[in-house]
C-alpha cells in the first residue's frame, strides 16, 4: 500500500533555531500533503494543506512566516518551523493523498516529536 | 463549514465485550465520506473504516462496523470482541468529496480502554 515516510521522528533544538521536517511519498505521487499539529490526548489540528508546485494554504490562525511549507515535487512536502520557541513544541504528522487514489488514500507519515529547549 | 463531533474523551470496555463510540458532524455537503481512524501509543495513523454517503450499506471490517444515520448526521463505530489491542484513541473523520483541497477535518477523538 501507499507508504508515507517521515523524518525525523524525533529532534530537540534550541530556543532561535531551525527545524526541518520532511514528508516523503516511497511508492506513489502526492500532488496534495496535510500538515498537522497534535497536543497530547488532543486531535489533529490542521495547519496547512500542501500543494505540489505552488503556494501553501494555510488555515486561520497559523503562521505563515513561522511554518514554512515546500512542496516542490510529487514525492516530497517539508515543513520548517523558523526561529523555533518552547510553545512550538508539538507532534507533528503529515498526511498525503495520492493522485489517482480518491478516498482510500489517505496515508499518514510515523510523525515528528519537536522539543524545543 | 463542517464540523466533526465526538462526545465521549474516554471509554472503558471489558475484553471480549463490544464498545460503541459515537460521532456527530454538521456538513451541507450531500457527498463526502467519513472514517474512523486509530491512534495507539505509536501515534501512528491507522485506517479502520471508511463510508461513502452515498451507500446505504454501513461498512464493516471485521469486528469493526459502523451505523450510518445520513439524516441524523451520525456515525458511530461498533467493536465486537474486543481486543487489548483495540485499547488506543480513536478519531472520526470527514472529508467532503468534492472538496478542492480534499482536508480531513477531525473529531476530539475517544480514547478506549481495554480491560483484561
Amino acid at each position: 500500500g501507499a507508504v508515507v515516510s517521515q523524518h525525523p521522528s524525533w529532534v530537540i533544538c534550541k530556543s532561535g533555531t531551525s527545524v526541518k521536517i520532511e514528508c516523503r511519498s516511497l511508492d506513489f505521487q502526492a500532488t496534495t500533503m496535510f500538515w498537522y499539529r497534535q497536543f497530547p490526548k488532543q486531535s489533529l489540528m490542521l495547519m496547512a494543506t500542501s500543494n505540489e508546485g505552488s503556494k501553501a494554504t494555510y488555515e486561520q490562525g497559523v503562521e505563515k512566516d513561522k511554518f514554512l511549507i515546500n512542496h516542490a515535487s510529487l514525492t516530497l512536502s517539508t515543513l520548517t518551523v523558523t526561529s523555533a520557541h518552547p510553545e512550538d513544541s508539538s507532534f507533528y504528522i503529515c498526511s498525503a493523498r495520492p493522485f489517482s487514489q480518491g478516498y482510500d488514500g489517505y496515508t499518514f507519515g510515523s510523525g515528528t516529536r519537536l522539543t524545543v529547549v | 463549514a463542517q464540523t466533526v463531533t465526538q462526545s465521549q474523551p474516554e471509554m472503558s470496555v471489558q475484553e471480549a465485550e463490544t464498545v460503541t463510540l459515537s460521532c456527530t458532524y454538521d456538513t451541507s455537503e450531500s457527498d463526502y465520506y467519513l472514517f474512523w481512524y486509530k491512534q495507539p501509543p505509536s501515534r501512528q495513523m491507522i485506517l479502520v473504516i471508511r463510508q461513502e454517503a452515498y451507500k446505504q450499506q454501513n461498512a464493516t471490517e471485521n469486528r469493526f462496523s459502523v451505523n450510518f444515520q445520513k439524516a441524523a448526521k451520525s456515525f458511530s463505530l461498533k467493536i465486537s470482541d474486543s481486543q487489548l489491542g483495540d485499547a488506543a484513541m480513536y478519531f472520526c473523520a470527514y472529508a467532503a468529496l468534492y472538496s478542492n483541497t480534499g482536508k480531513l477535518i477531525f473529531g476530539q477523538g475517544t480514547t478506549l480502554q481495554v480491560k483484561p
